[in-house]
């Protein structure tokens, strides 16, 4: 069985760091791209970031490029998204997800929550 | 970049009933980067059509996908009482993805 557990989610004051990880187990995790999606509490579903498989392609949404950081362990089966210069907008449940036909994300973690606020 | 839109916001249908959910790109996009999402609430978005008309693993044959180019269309055959949830389109493109702002299915 696919799964995918976030942690590392929690309460941080604008302009700080925080760094997540998903643990991906059920899969042959080096065989597949990874990605982050966020939601922002009542709101629709935003890409964040991409990774393939052996890291050579990465890519990220506007609104986080030269801020959040998207790196995996495939020897340790997890992936990582680090966050910095945070701002109130970045509050928002973020989801790890794989990727899987056509482009899609077939599974999905349970979410971990991050809340910027002083 | 390509912005999904979707409609209607919000669907307002009995148990029993048919739902069509569409789904315009701003846009031509390849079908075979458009997938729809089922959510619930407090839960993660689980996929549910690939390729505009493809089922994923598991989804029941009351839910299908049609569309090309611009406008792709989610249809529920015959909403079941776990049927009620928010849906999603999403598509692939130079090396993005999106989503649209999803349309409510509640019951009437």
């Amino acid at each position: 069985e696919v799964q995918l557990v976030e942690s590392g989610g929690g309460l941080v004051q604008p302009g700080g760091s925080l760094r997540l990880s998903c643990g991906a187990s059920g899969f042959t995790f080096s065989t597949y791209s990874m990605k982050w999606v966020r939601q922002a509490p009542g709101k629709g579903l935003e890409w964040v970031s991409h990774i393939s498989s052996s890291s050579s392609s990465i890519y990220y949404a506007d609104s986080v490029k030269g801020r959040f950081t998207i790196s995996r362990d495939n020897a340790e089966n997890s992936l990582h998204l680090q966050m910095n210069s945070l701002r109130d907008e970045d509050t928002a449940v973020y989801y790890c997800a794989r990727e899987g036909i056509g482009r899609t994300l077939d599974y999905w973690g349970q979410g971990t929550l991050v809340i910027v606020s002083s | 970049e390509i912005v999904l839109t979707q409609s209607p916001g919000t669907l307002s249908l009995s148990p029993g009933e048919r739902a069509t959910l569409s789904c315009r790109a701003s846009q031509n996009i390849s079908g075979s980067y458009l997938a729809w999402y089922q959510q619930k609430p407090g839960q993660a978005p689980r996929l549910l059509i690939y390729g505009a008309s493809s089922r994923a693993t598991g989804i029941p044959d009351r839910f299908s996908g049609s569309g090309s180019g611009t406008d792709f269309t989610l249809t529920i055959s015959r909403l079941e009482p776990e049927d009620f949830a928010v849906y999603y389109c999403q598509q692939y493109g130079s090396s993005r993805w999106t989503f649209g702002h999803g349309t409510k299915v509640e019951i009437k």
